[in-house]
């Protein structure tokens, strides 16, 4: 099946600065790309949309200054927490759309924890 | 929206059955989605329901009524390693999943 690598997949980052989360899309091609953030025992919660050559779509809620996302080619996606504080402390997850099928792909999770 | 319904825990034997429902109020549909999870690991696919009817994968089997929003997963011949945690997702029109809490399985020996 379809592989979407998430890097880096642990993160400790000191409160303040800010930190890039990459997904890549390894054997196809993602026009649209999803990012989720999970707290703990709770269940997956849609930050925004990344579409390939335009601006993401952000969910309500989500704050599209703190977290920017980039959808630079059909290939890769960022997600860039910055200015991070405690709270954001979180498993982000990215998945991708393959266009040849209906399922979404998700990436393993990147787990950031701010200090 | 998407509002989504399922148990929060479950507990059953190795071997035996186990139905985790999902009920499911949209604004648009364009799919269910099953996805088991483990604890610190991103989910993995089980199952697509879009149709009404019961697709059967190995172990594991999806139904759903549209009808009736709902959905279930059967898992089978259950086994220790499938104690994790069972997420419902319904895809809307923009291809955007929306998921449910998720539910617990605990299989004891």
């Amino acid at each position: 099946g379809a592989v979407v690598s998430q890097h880096p997949s642990r993160v400790i980052c000191k409160s303040g600065t800010s930190v890039k989360i990459e997904c890549r899309s390894l054997d196809f091609q993602a026009t649209t790309m999803f990012w989720y953030r999970q707290f703990p025992k709770q269940s997956l919660m849609l930050m925004a949309t990344s579409n390939e050559g335009s601006k993401a779509t952000y969910e309500q809620g989500v704050e599209k200054d703190k977290f920017l996302i980039n959808h630079a080619s059909l290939t890769l996606s960022t997600l860039t927490v910055t200015s991070a504080h405690p709270e954001d402390s979180s498993f982000y997850i990215c998945s991708a759309r393959d266009l040849a099928a209906y399922e979404q792909y998700f990436g393993p999770g990147t787990r950031l924890t701010v200090t | 929206g998407q509002n989504i319904d399922q148990p929060t825990e479950m507990t059953a034997t190795e071997g035996a059955i186990v139905q985790i429902n999902c009920t499911y109020q949209t604004s648009g549909f364009n799919g269910l989605f099953w996805y088991q999870q483990h604890a610190g690991e991103a989910p993995t696919f089980l199952s697509y329901n879009v149709l009404d009817g019961l697709e059967e994968k190995g172990r594991f089997s999806s139904f759903l009524s549209r009808s009736k929003g709902y959905s279930y997963l059967l898992l089978k011949e259950l086994q220790m390693k499938d104690s994790a945690s069972y997420l419902c997702a319904v895809r809307d029109g923009d291809y955007k999943l929306s998921f449910g809490a998720g539910t617990t399985v605990t299989v004891r020996a």
